[in-house]
């Protein structure tokens, strides 16, 4: 079964650098989202793009954060000066068409020190 | 407002026995559900979703329930096995066919051989 796949699995950064997590979403996808999970809380949305935009973004998602496609597989996204408050899981997910379930991947520990 | 912290509520139930899993939705304009589940370490992985015409749905062990009533929504795992043991999230989609979810936040669920 086709699956989206993020990397690194594991990130450490100093505060106040710059960080970019990598996603290959299912190939025929045409949605993407990255979320956030901080350790022991819900997922937060923090962004989704269509058509090399984005759709919508939350309030966590200021302009610190960044994404991009830069070609015709990966889904980028960047956090220009990370803070402590950074750390977190990442999650990236897909859809492909209309009103079906988003399908995640194993998602990126940020860990900022 | 909602607490948030590292407590998740948690249900053990025995191997065999069958689970229901609560979850309470906050927009009355949600029109899709979905249950999650996760495994330590991993990314949510789908596993039953309803659209908001429908008020039951079967999948294979599984069944999820929607109230629109009250906004709740159940997960029933059918004869429990040990492979169930992880943490399950509702999610409601806001914003249209490709909206973003909005999760709850979840519950644990352990499975005693």
């Amino acid at each position: 079964e086709p699956e989206v796949t993020q990397t690194p699995s594991h990130q450490v950064t100093q505060m106040g650098q710059e960080v970019i997590l990598r996603c290959v979403p299912i190939s025929n996808h045409l949605y993407f989202y990255w979320y956030r999970q901080i350790l022991g809380q819900k997922v937060e949305f923090l962004v989704s793009f269509y058509n090399n935009e984005i759709s919508e973004k939350s309030e966590i998602f200021d302009d610190q954060f960044s994404v991009e496609r830069p070609d015709g597989s990966n889904f980028t996204l960047k956090i220009r000066s990370t803070k402590l408050e950074d750390s977190a899981m990442y999650f990236c997910a897909s859809i492909g068409q209309y009103n079906q379930p988003q399908h995640f991947g194993d998602g990126t520990r940020l860990s900022i020190l | 407002g909602e607490s948030v912290g590292l407590h998740l509520p948690t249900l053990s139930v025995q191997e065999g026995d069958n689970s229901i899993i609560n979850c309470a939705y906050s927009n009355s304009a949600s029109d899709y559900f979905i249950w999650y589940k996760q495994e330590s370490g991993k990314g949510p992985q789908f596993i039953i979703d309803i659209r908001s015409n429908m008020d039951k749905r079967q999948g294979q062990r599984v069944t999820v329930l929607l109230n629109k009533t009250v906004k709740h929504l159940s997960l029933q795992i059918a004869a429990t096995q040990p492979g169930d043991s992880a943490v399950y999230f509702c999610a409601e989609r806001v914003g249209g066919s490709q909206g973003n979810l909005i999760f709850g936040k979840g519950t644990k669920l352990s499975v005693k051989p």
